[in-house]
């Protein structure tokens, strides 16, 4: 696609519940990174696939918080058992792993929120 | 592990003037890349300009340039004649161009106002 897309825009859950958060990264955009971005906060970092090497788990807040990614396409992050702290903008982006352009592009996020 | 740091939690500027954004990194690498990203409301992350460590000439982006000092560690992102659409937060990563993982790491970010 032309850009990064994420689903749902916005999503609203009750404590205790699932959720799952997908995004679309560009074509063929072979890193995938997903975001935590609490309101008022930085970006902090959760997870990092590159192709098919093992992904970087190292920001994964909890055991609550997984992510599969698909090839080099869609990828989704799941939380369970979802608790209130966990309400923030889910931001993913996508990028070119070498090359002379190395940005991260980013999809406009999932704002969660639990009640 | 690389550490980045926004001291100015948020800035104003009056339209038109100029604004200076401080962004200030830890890293044992001699190699990496730096960036500045734009976060207006719509929560898009934009990215405002990029910067090789390799290259002394610092990067330019028509109103956006940066102050690139490899030996203070120091990033600090420069823009003139402001807009009302500059307002927003501005963020500043950092990123390792070798082997291992490559992941941004982001500072807290600077709050840009821009007064009419």
């Amino acid at each position: 696609g032309a850009g990064v897309s994420q689903s749902p825009s916005n999503k609203v859950t009750e404590k205790g519940k699932d959720v799952e958060l997908r995004c679309d990264p560009i074509s063929g955009h072979t890193a995938l990174y997903w975001y935590r971005q609490r309101l008022g906060q930085g970006l902090e970092f959760l997870i990092y696939f590159q192709g098919n090497s093992a992904p970087d788990k190292s920001g994964l807040p909890s055991d609550r918080f997984s992510a599969e990614r698909t090839g080099e396409s869609v990828s989704t992050l799941t939380i369970q058992r979802t608790q209130q702290e966990d309400s923030a903008v889910y931001l993913c982006a996508s990028s070119l792993r070498v090359g002379t352009v190395p940005e991260a592009f980013f999809g406009q996020g999932t704002r969660l929120t639990v009640v | 592990a690389q550490t980045v740091t926004q001291s100015q939690p948020e800035m104003s500027v009056q339209e038109a003037e100029t604004v200076t954004l401080s962004c200030t990194y830890d890293t044992s690498e001699s190699d990496y890349y730096l960036f500045w990203y734009k976060q207006p409301p719509s929560r898009q992350m934009i990215l405002v300009i990029r910067q090789e460590a390799y290259k002394q000439q610092n990067a330019t982006e028509n109103r956006f340039s940066v102050n690139f000092q490899k030996a203070a560690k120091s990033f600090s992102l420069k823009i003139s004649d402001s807009q009302l659409g500059d307002a927003a937060m501005y963020f500043c990563a950092y990123r390792s161009p070798g082997a291992g993982t490559y992941k941004y790491i982001f500072g807290t970010g600077t709050r840009l106002k821009v007064l009419a």
